[in-house]
């Protein structure tokens, strides 16, 4: 499969902490994006990488891309009870546009 | 519609029935996604359509499911003699191709079926 796999499964925080997500995907990429999904929502863009870029910012996120290693990780920093939602990153092999997403984070940030 | 819309929001059959779920997407989105999420589980793809390219049908789990896109728009995804495993939240996507959208997907709210 060329899913992205997310490591871990699920982390569990308190409000302020910083959230470490990680993302390993198996061949060349295109560029790599996060989402985000609240419960029973659908999900939403967050950031793309592309396979050029090392880091990027956005806002309390921060992305980094190691295409040498394959992987990828997504910082949250103060993060906020708000933030708690499951987080997929989906690798876009250049197969069209299509996306392959992985299994997901599930993040729990307690107040 | 300012994003994209999905329906119904909930569906419950009857195992053996056939289901059409309904996708609207964003307009002028050249790009259409189907996906499938169990309880819990990340996103499996179903089926792409971009433009008037035939559809990438490669991740349709079985005869059962088919999928067609009028007019370049809306899109109806239809299970044919449901079962109780396809029990799951069908969640739809839209994409501008190139350029700086760079595949950035759009999902709706989905659609969750249950099936008895």
């Amino acid at each position: 499969s060329q899913q992205g796999e997310e490591d871990p499964q699920a982390l569990s925080i308190q409000e302020g902490e910083n959230a470490t997500m990680n993302c390993s995907y198996k061949t060349s990429i295109n560029n790599l994006q996060w989402y985000r999904q609240n419960s029973g929502r659908g999900l939403v863009h967050l950031i793309l990488i592309r396979s050029n870029e090392r880091e990027k910012h956005s806002g309390r996120l921060r992305v980094t891309l190691d295409t040498s290693k394959k992987s990828s990780s997504l910082l949250i920093t103060a993060s906020r009870a708000a933030d708690t939602a499951s987080y997929f990153c989906a690798p876009d092999y250049n197969q069209g546009g299509k996306l392959i997403f992985g299994q997901g984070t599930e993040l729990s940030v307690k107040p | 519609g300012a994003g994209v819309s999905q329906s119904p929001s909930n569906k419950v059959t009857e195992k053996g029935k056939d289901v059409e779920l309904r996708c609207d997407p964003i307009s002028g989105h050249t790009a259409l996604y189907w996906y499938r999420q169990s309880l819990g589980q990340g996103l499996e793809f179903l089926i792409y359509f971009q433009g008037n390219s035939a559809p990438d049908k490669s991740g349709l789990p079985s005869d059962r499911f088919s999928a067609e896109r009028t007019g370049g728009s809306v899109s109806t995804l239809t299970i044919q003699r449901t079962q109780q495993e396809d029990s799951a939240v069908y969640l739809c996507a839209s994409s501008l191709r190139g350029g700086v959208a760079k595949n950035i997907q759009y999902f709706g709210a989905g659609t969750r079926l249950s099936v008895l």
